[in-house]
């Protein structure tokens, strides 16, 4: 596709059920990223995925967050046990290495509401 | 902890003022330096990157970069109402990692 996409577009869910949210990044992009962006607040890095290599998860708040990303391209984020303090716009951005740098493609989101 | 500093703002100029957005960044080991546009209820686009000192201009943007001050920059002269949107500046990371630092953004307000 033309840009990265992500799905659902919004969610609304109730605390305690899990959730899975989507991501196609752009084709040939071999990095992936995925963030959470409270009301005001800035991007919160979750999760990183290059190529083959084991993704970094050192930005997964809770052992309830677990991302997967098959054959090194679409990923899906899974919350489990939804609580409150979930609720944010999650972001999926792929990235394109270019001479002098690396540039990141961000998705529309998908905003997530736990009631 | 490596930090990215942004005023939050509203910065409030004038259509047709230049807008002078600033960053400040902990990790002396950065080397590339990003600026995101984000509207309201959208997802960040970028709309500049700089890796060296100096200055770097497309279109009405300039990105300025002093590594020694630690200390990045983005002027947007001819300042259009359009250009009314959050501003996040962010910084890679040094020392093999991939992951980039954001700021927490400045909010720009151009009135007509």
């Amino acid at each position: 596709g033309a840009g990265v996409s992500q799905s659902p577009s919004n969610k609304v869910t109730e605390k305690g059920k899990d959730v899975e949210l989507r991501c196609d990044p752009i084709s040939g992009h071999t990095a992936l990223y995925w963030y959470r962006q409270s009301l005001g607040q800035g991007l919160e890095f979750l999760i990183y995925f290059q190529g083959n290599s084991a993704p970094d998860k050192s930005g997964l708040p809770s052992d309830r967050f677990s991302a997967e990303r098959t054959g090194g391209s679409v990923s899906t984020l899974t919350i489990q046990r939804t609580q409150q303090e979930d609720s944010a716009v999650y972001l999926c951005a792929s990235e394109l290495i270019v001479a002098g740098g690396e540039t990141q493609y961000f998705g529309p989101g998908t905003r997530l509401l736990v009631l | 902890q490596k930090e990215v500093e942004q005023n939050s703002g509203p910065l409030s100029v004038p259509e047709g003022a230049i807008a002078s957005l600033n960053c400040t960044y902990s990790d002396r080991g950065s080397q590339s330096f990003f600026w995101y546009r984000q509207y309201s209820g959208k997802s960040p686009e970028l709309i500049m990157s700089i890796y060296s000192n100096g200055d770097k201009e497309d279109g009405r943007f300039t990105a300025q970069l002093n590594k020694a001050s630690q200390y990045v920059s983005l002027l947007i002269r001819d300042s259009q109402p359009s250009d009314s949107a959050t501003y996040l500046c962010a910084s890679d990371s040094s020392g093999g990692s991939y992951i980039p630092t954001f700021g927490r953004g400045t909010s720009l307000i151009v009135h007509p």
